[in-house]
């Protein structure tokens, strides 16, 4: 079965800190892909990257940066240099393949809610 | 606009209503999903479209709702009798089904339901 586990509920740190939000995962399948998402006060998702299986790199964007490890099931997300408009709750979400017809809907963890103190 | 559009942004209800909550996905996006967030669960999924077709049911939560979706494109969420517990915002996502591209989902700005 599948499951995202988020263990940090809500985090806050000061302005230009960096902050790691971790995410771990659960799958049967071999082919899979992990995303995150934000959710700023406005309310809708916004999505931020996504990572397949076979794609252990890590990526860089901007302040933005995210750390895949098969070996422990984790996909964490890392912003440098805190703003408050990063202040948000950031999703981690699992997707796995039907047989020959594209990818399960998105399970998500329940989410970390950042907020950054100017 | 280019993106998932959903209405009513805001439905108030009586308990006992029906409601129909709607989904514009972006154009030409095969795949269809519903969602729902609410304060003890979290996101949780309800029901995916591809095309017309619904071949995943397994997130209604009960068979007081129900899903159908027309000409490929809008889709309409029906709650009947809505109970209290079926507060909650319900979202709309969207995606190219592009299987090596891991098939994005764009999500809508939700639905906020309020069962009175």
């Amino acid at each position: 079965a599948q499951k995202v586990t988020q263990a940090q509920t809500e985090i806050s740190v000061v302005e230009k800190e960096d902050v790691t939000l971790d995410c771990v995962y659960e799958t049967r399948d071999t082919t899979y892909y992990l995303f995150w998402y934000k959710q700023p006060p406005s309310g809708e998702l916004v999505f931020l990257i996504r990572r397949n299986s076979f794609d252990e790199q890590n990526e860089i964007s901007g302040r933005y940066s995210w750390n895949f490890q098969k070996s422990t099931s984790s996909f964490n997300f890392t912003i440098t240099a805190s703003q408050v408009v990063d202040s948000a709750v950031y999703f981690c979400a699992l997707s796995e393949t039907y047989m020959n017809s594209g990818n399960t809907p998105l399970v998500f963890g329940k989410g970390t809610r950042l907020s950054v103190i100017a | 606009g280019a993106g998932v559009s959903q209405s009513p942004s805001n439905k108030v209800t009586e308990k006992g209503k029906d409601v129909e909550l709607r989904c514009d996905p972006i154009s030409g996006h095969t795949a269809l999903y519903w969602y729902r967030q609410s304060l003890g669960q979290g996101l949780e999924f309800l029901i995916y479209f591809q095309g017309n077709s619904a071949p995943d049911k397994s997130g209604l939560p009960s068979d007081r709702f129900s899903a159908e979706r027309t000409g490929g494109s809008v889709s309409t969420l029906t709650i009947q009798r809505t109970q209290q517990e079926d507060s909650a915002v319900y979202l709309c996502a969207s995606s190219s089904r592009d299987f090596t591209t891991g098939d994005e989902q764009f999500f809508g700005p939700g639905t906020r339901l309020t069962v009175l």
